[in-house]
């Protein structure tokens, strides 16, 4: 298995521009995870996915924040328009929900972001 | 609701040394805990994970973590530490609903 899978891995943009992140998640997870990594505040929970449907996205920082999932396979977070506290590296995460215990998640590569 | 706490921001020890990362939590219910381990522009990778079968729990490159409920305490080990090891450590507790809830991250330097 390839993993969870994201790309870009590297993202320079500038303020005000609309930044699209992408994440395939391992073939068969049903939950689907972004989290945003900053030193100042460490891993941050932005919200999931469970059966492509929303379920907490109270971490989203604001409004300029989007994410969704069309399919089983692919999400998308989105960010219009970006600035520069923004910068980040993004990790979106995927697991298979087991019947009595935790899910554990896999984590993929991660995105760095950088807003100038 | 749950939370970590991991004592240290950084551990430094030596090539060959014994490794200890301590982490304590809190959680109103029987709670499932784990460690991720971070490389240098990297993402997490699952090292191991307790989900209330045997409290000593045994990972992968040689790491261990023992869950103590008396302590609510799960500290990492190691006996030997290699010079691959230096990475950024998170302990993680979930009491399910995925929601998962990361410490701060240990960095753990290791000295030839």
């Amino acid at each position: 298995d390839a993993g969870v899978i994201q790309s870009p891995r590297h993202e320079v943009t500038e303020m005000g521009q609309e930044v699209t992140l992408r994440c395939k998640p391992i073939s068969g997870h049903n939950s689907l995870f972004w989290y945003r990594q900053t030193m100042m505040r460490g891993l941050e929970l932005l919200i999931y996915f469970n059966n492509n449907v929303p379920i907490d996205d109270s971490g989203m920082p604001e409004d300029r924040f989007s994410a969704k999932m069309p399919n089983a396979s692919f999400s998308t977070l989105k960010i219009q328009p970006s600035e520069p506290r923004d910068s980040a590296v993004y990790f979106c995460a995927s697991s298979s929900p087991l019947l009595i215990s935790t899910d554990t998640q896999y984590f993929g590569p991660g995105t760095r972001l950088t807003v100038l | 609701a749950q939370s970590v706490t991991q004592l240290d921001s950084h551990v430094s020890v030596s090539e060959g040394t014994p490794v200890l990362l301590r982490c304590n939590y809190s959680s109103s219910y029987s709670p499932s805990l784990f460690w991720y381990v971070q490389h240098p522009n990297k993402g997490l990778q699952l090292l191991l994970k307790y989900t209330s079968a045997a409290t000593l729990v045994k990972g992968i490159n040689g790491f261990e973590a023992e869950f103590k409920k008396s302590e609510t305490s799960f500290h990492l080990t190691k006996p030997s530490a290699h010079m691959s090891d230096a990475a950024e450590y998170f302990c993680v507790v979930s009491d399910g609903d995925n929601d998962m809830r990361f410490g701060a991250g240990t960095r753990l330097t290791v000295k030839p």
